[in-house]
């Protein structure tokens, strides 16, 4: 059981947009920032989003994030295949001391 | 250039004890507000924070595994040490570092190391 609460799935056809949701509480995301990354199989977790909403340079702006109060997301815009893959949040929690991790949202391309 | 690769044994048995290595290049462990951080995935499983250390020596881990993790770094090697004692299969997963080498949440991650718990 994560402490933060992602859908374990989402989808959507090319060129559409898909928002991922990312869930918490007041000692991870409600006080701290968020980060995602995007996971293709077989491969190394890439930061896709870090403080909640700054892109690192040769992230297309096709994906953007957001805050607001104890949830967060991910929307992904202009849907294209090789968007499909594993998409995880995470944060520091202040309670645990420690940094806590979503379940993981699986996205396919319809 | 920031780059961070693990290694370690590719295979353990049970009740031993695990020590994986994050060696590091293109910043210092020594930075003021560097952080790195270990973090594992079971085969297809979702990612799970183990343990971090910072350029002052302060340490974090995880609540659930605090007791069987030791988390070290030696700058002069430019690495950082995690070790696990009395590894079960549960414990099968692909082990990551990545680092933070500012204030910010910025991170940086290696490609990982695939650790096999069995007998």
């Amino acid at each position: 059981q994560s402490v933060l609460t992602q859908p374990p799935s989402a989808s959507g056809t090319p060129g559409q947009r898909v928002t991922i949701s990312c869930s918490g509480s007041n000692s991870n995301i409600g006080g701290n920032f968020v980060n995602w990354y995007q996971q293709l199989p077989g491969t190394a977790p890439k930061l896709l989003i870090y403080s909640s909403n700054q892109r690192p340079s040769g992230v297309p702006d096709r994906f953007s994030g957001s805050k607001s109060g104890t949830s967060a997301s991910l929307a992904i815009s202009g849907l294209q295949s090789e968007d499909e893959a594993d998409y995880y949040c995470a944060a520091w929690d202040d309670s645990l001391n420690g940094r806590v991790f979503g379940g993981g949202t699986k996205l396919t391309v319809l | 250039q920031v780059t961070l690769k693990e290694s370690g044994p590719a295979l353990v048995k049970p009740t031993q004890t695990l020590t994986v290595t994050c060696t590091v290049s293109g910043f210092s462990l020594s930075t003021s507000e560097m952080r790195v951080s270990w973090i594992r995935q079971p085969p297809g499983k979702a990612l799970e924070w183990l343990a971090r250390i910072d350029w002052d020596d302060d340490k974090f881990y995880s609540t659930s595994l605090k007791t069987r993790l030791t988390i070290s770094k030696d700058t002069s090697k430019n690495q950082v040490v995690l070790s696990m004692t009395n590894m079960d299969p549960v414990d099968t997963a692909t082990y990551y570092c990545a680092a933070r080498i500012d204030s910010g949440w910025y991170d940086y991650w290696g490609q990982g190391t695939l650790v096999t718990v069995s007998s």
